[in-house]
Formats: C-alpha cells, structure tokens, sequence
C-alpha cells in the first residue's frame, strides 16, 4: 500500500516562527498536495505539485510556501505563523487523475 | 454554484439500513469520481473511484455515476455504527490544472444501533 507520512502528528507554535510541515511518500507518484481542513469550510488547497522543484499555489497560498527538491518528498512552510493558521493540515499524493489521493495522517497544527 | 456539492447532514440512518449519499458536479467534462470516509479527527481514506455511467459495488458499498444529470452516489447497505463519519465526493475536472481534485463539503453519516 502506499505510504504517506506526515513528520508530526501535533504541534504547538508561537505566533511569527517559521514551521515546516514534512511530508515524504514511498510509491513514487508525481503529484503531491497540501490542503488544511477546518470545521464548515471543508479541504481547502495550499499548493501543489506535479514534479520535483515545481510547485503551483492553491486556493488559499498566502501565507505559506512548499519545497519539493526530491520526488518523495513535498515540504509545507508558514514563513511567520499566526494564529489563524491553526488548522489540521492535510498531504496527500497521487499517481495522476485516474487514482485518487492517498492522504497522510494529518498534522494537527495549534499557533499560540 | 459549487463545483462539487454534497448536503452536509447529518444523515441519521438506523442500524442495518441503507444509507443513501449524493453528490453533484458542475464540470459536465468531469472524468474520475470518488468517496473518501473521513472519521472525526482523522484523514480522509478513499473507499470508492468509478470512472463509467452506471453501478459499481464494493462490498457493502455501490458508488453510481450518472454523467447526462452531473450527479455520483453511494449507497452504503447494512449500515454499521462504524459507518459513522464523513463521506466526501470529489471529482476530477476535465479543466483542473495538474491532478487536482475538487472535494464537496462531505456528508456526515450518523449510523444508530
């Protein structure tokens, strides 16, 4: 089965750090996502990726940047957090179109 | 009008019923389809893809695509009180840059004993 990992489970940040969210996956696929998914407002789209070193921004980018220099791995900054970043963030990743996702076990994020 | 709509519930279903979930579509050029079940606190996980008009089932679950009225179903039979959770519809547009899928806003499903 493919893996998606996500680095942290729960994090705790300060308001104005600079927070990495790590996501590495096993299966070789091309496309790599970051959404965050908060009550009523559903998954929403951060930035994606459908090669390495190529990124394009989501629905909801401001605020954030991603790093992906090696296939497997797609990385989610929040260049100064703030508190209305708090949220539980989502990666996923997926061969192309046809497949689906396959979602990671999710990074529950709290900026104090 | 949203591109992937789903009536956010909940949806009470007794135990043992068929739960009856819908979801509709904007982007008639839509090509894959699929439910993912979320549980509360946890990430989604893909249960279901139908590609092609008609019925497709997987165990206790029937995903059905109708592409002339822009709708995708699932019908979950026998229901468990482990069915509760979120289900959500996502849709591939034949317009999406990259792979990108676009999610409806999830049903949620409560199942009672």
């Amino acid at each position: 089965d493919v893996k998606v990992t996500q680095s942290s489970r729960y994090l705790v940040k300060r308001t104005g750090e600079k927070v990495f969210l790590e996501c590495v996956q096993d299966m070789d696929h091309e496309n790599m996502f970051w959404y965050r998914q908060d009550p009523g407002l559903g998954l929403r789209l951060i930035y994606f990726s459908y090669d390495v070193k190529m990124k394009e921004k989501g629905d909801i980018p401001e605020g954030y940047s991603v790093s992906r220099e090696k296939k497997e791995r797609f990385s989610l900054i929040l260049e100064s957090a703030s508190t209305n970043q708090t949220s539980m963030y989502l990666c996923a990743s997926s061969p192309d179109r046809n497949y689906g996702y396959t979602f990671g076990s999710g990074t529950r994020l709290t900026v104090v | 009008q949203k591109e992937v709509e789903q009536n956010s519930g909940p949806l009470s279903v007794p135990e043992g019923a068929i739960a009856s979930l819908n979801c509709t579509y904007s982007d008639r050029g839509s090509q894959s389809f699929f439910w993912y079940r979320q549980y509360s606190g946890k990430s989604p996980e893909l249960i279901m893809s139908i590609y092609s008009n008609g019925d497709k089932e997987d165990g206790r679950f029937t995903a059905q695509l109708n592409k002339a009225s822009q709708y995708v179903s699932l019908l979950i039979r026998d229901s468990q009180p482990s069915d509760s959770a979120t289900y959500l519809c996502a849709v591939s547009p034949i317009k999406a840059a990259g792979n990108k899928l676009t999610f409806g806003g999830g049903t949620r499903v409560l199942v009672k004993p």
